[in-house]
Parts: C-alpha cells; structure tokens; sequence
C-alpha cells in the first residue's frame, strides 16, 4: 500500500536554483494537490488537479508550477528559489475533488533554501 | 477573514481524560465538509473524521466524536479517553466548491499535549 508518495524527504536550494518536488499515487485518485506548511499559519494551497491534463491555482501559487500529464504524478516545479519557500511541502490526493472526498497526504518533503 | 479558526494553540490533557478541540468556520455555502486531521511529531498527517454539512447525526470513528454545531458554525472534535500517543497537532480543515473542484481549507492547528 504506498498510497501517495513523494519524493525527496529533504533539499537543500541556494537562492535561485531550481528543482522538481515529485509526487506519485497509486489509488488511481482523480483529484490531487499541493500545499506547503509553515510553522502558525497551517497547510496553505498551492496548485490542485481535477485530473489529467487540468491544474489550476491555490492560495498561494506565485513561484511554483504544476503538470499532471498522468493520473499518477503531480510534480511541483520552483522555478528560481527563494528563501521564503523554505517550507514543508506536502503532496495530498482525494478519490474526487468533492466536498465530502478526505485528502489522503505523502509524508511530505523539507526544503530550504539559503 | 479566516475560512477556519483553531483558537487554542495549545492544550493540555491527562491520560484517560476527554478533551475538545474547538473549531469554527465561516462560509456561504450550504454544501460543504468539515474534516479533523492529526500530526504526530514524525510529519504525517493522518485524517481522522468527516462531518457533512447535511449529516444529521455527529460523526464518531472510535475515540474521536465531532460535535458539529451548524447553527454556530462550529465542528469540535473530542477525543474520549486520551493516551499518550494522542499527542500531536490537530487541524481542523473545511472543503468548500462546486463540483470536483472543491478546496480543502486547513486552520492553523492546535497541539495536543497528553500528560501522566
């Protein structure tokens, strides 16, 4: 049972650098999305998927970009890195996106950037 | 103004006591899902219970009850009989939207410290 697994589980960036956060799942979830989590303000949105080839924004999109050309995978791409992503990342998928579909979340990903 | 409000940054329990986490929403919606996720020290985050907007009973999944108020917006979650692996960090989060594009929005937690 992997369910939803996101890979690496640690990154160390300098400022501008580049680099892909994967996430993969394996419950054949429609829906899927991205958050990061900093300390006293929660898990924040950044991109989500409704499915194979749609992605749209979250709350907090500005410096990320997303694909879903597969059902399976949901990478998460930062196209210059600045330290105020220094973050946890967490990957979640849902079986739809419906009101009442529980998010199933990676163990997510700690990335900083210095 | 928040979506999702955890006023307790931090609470205190003592093994085999209850406790509640309290959680209040703010939506238009009349449609929508109330979900509790815990923390644990490791990262994880672990779902534990839903509430639906239209459910009339409160949900309960073995220790943990929601006590869903809809009037006041409220979906508390109770833990009975603590232990001392009930220690961790619990959001409250709500999925609000049309359709197969409704947003999981989380508040800002409440940690959970079960003593002897």
């Amino acid at each position: 049972n992997a369910g939803v697994t996101q890979t690496p589980k640690f990154q160390v960036l300098k400022t501008g650098q580049s680099m892909t956060l994967q996430c993969a799942q394996d419950m054949n979830h429609e829906y899927m999305s991205w958050y990061r989590q900093d300390p006293g303000m929660g898990l924040r949105l950044i991109h989500y998927s409704v499915g194979a080839g749609i992605t749209d924004q979250g709350e907090v999109p500005n410096g990320y970009n997303v694909s879903r050309s597969t059902t399976e995978d949901f990478p998460l791409r930062l196209l210059s890195a600045a330290p105020s992503q220094t973050s946890v990342y967490f990957c979640a998928s849902s079986y739809t996106g419906a009101r009442n579909s529980p998010l199933h979340f990676g163990n997510g990903t700690r990335l900083t950037v210095t | 103004a928040q979506k999702i409000t955890q006023t307790q940054p931090g609470m205190f329990v003592q093994e085999k006591e209850a406790v509640t986490l309290d959680c209040t929403y703010d939506t238009s919606d009349q449609s929508y899902g109330l979900f509790w996720y815990k923390q644990p020290s490791s990262g994880e985050m672990i779902f534990l219970i839903y509430q639906g907007s239209y459910d009339e009973q409160n949900a309960t999944e073995g220790r943990y009850s929601l006590n869903f108020q809809k009037a006041r917006k409220s979906a508390n979650l109770v833990i009975s009989a603590s232990q001392l692996g009930d220690s961790a960090m619990y959001f409250c989060a709500m999925r609000e939207g049309s359709g197969t594009a409704s947003k999981l929005t989380f508040g800002t937690g409440t940690r959970l410290q079960v003593t002897l």
